[in-house]
């Protein structure tokens, strides 16, 4: 079974501009949350999507915005890219089965580079 | 503010040595803690403790949940070079289901 899919692996952009990073779950996992992990530390949330509808946000600026798709793929957009948003940016997903507890499994990630 | 917090930081150990890595965490309305272990991008998922399951054991690894001191601890017992890695802690409260709060990580390397 395929895991968790991210692309780009990496990505260089330039202060100003705008990126888009995509994201395609485990195959019936129906749950979608990206996390910023800055060199030397532990990812922080950002946003996590099930079934379409932002769940939960993390404190990151209004810049940072989401959306997940019919077929639970996801992708984070970054406008007006600043120096501090170079990161690894990782996606997790999980079943998400209501009140029991849910693993997420994590993507290889996105290494952006913001010059 | 929920919080997590990792130590050691870094260790160097040489392989055949047991390792013991610590977090302690304040969160409200615990649910679950989770190790993960991140070796070059992504975090690969190690144990879940939660309330009902606070004891897990896998091979040469093995955590604990101390839910009266607000802790785990992960074991690693005859390291091999392989083990070398970032691991990583997180938990999730009740009050705010699929954010987990990470730890800084414990930069583990295993010499030969």
């Amino acid at each position: 079974d395929a895991g968790v899919t991210q692309s780009p692996t990496h990505l260089i952009k330039t202060r100003g501009q705008h990126v888009t990073l995509r994201c395609s779950p485990i195959s019936g996992h129906k749950s979608v949350s990206w996390y910023q992990q800055v060199l030397g530390q532990g990812p922080q949330f950002i946003f996590q999507y099930y079934e379409k509808e932002e769940r939960g946000r993390g404190n990151f600026p209004d810049r940072f915005s989401a959306r997940q798709f019919p077929n639970y793929s996801s992708e984070l957009n970054v406008n007006a890219l600043l120096l501090g948003d170079s990161a690894l940016y990782l996606c997790a997903s999980s079943l998400a089965r209501g009140r029991s507890t849910d693993t997420q499994y994590f993507g290889p990630g996105t290494r952006l580079t913001v010059l | 503010e929920d919080k997590v917090v990792q130590s050691p930081l870094s260790l160097v150990v040489h392989e055949g040595d047991t390792v013991t890595l610590n977090c302690s965490y304040e969160v409200t309305n615990f649910r679950s803690l989770l190790w993960y272990k991140q070796e070059k991008k992504a975090p690969t998922f190690l144990f879940m403790l939660t309330s009902s399951g606070i004891e897990k054991k896998s091979g040469r690894l093995s955590s604990i949940l101390d839910k009266k001191e607000l802790s785990s601890i992960l074991n690693i017992t005859a390291t091999q070079t392989g083990d070398s890695a970032i691991y990583l802690c997180a938990v999730e409260s009740t009050s705010n289901t699929g954010k987990l709060i990470f730890g800084q990580g414990t930069t583990l390397q295993v010499k030969p």
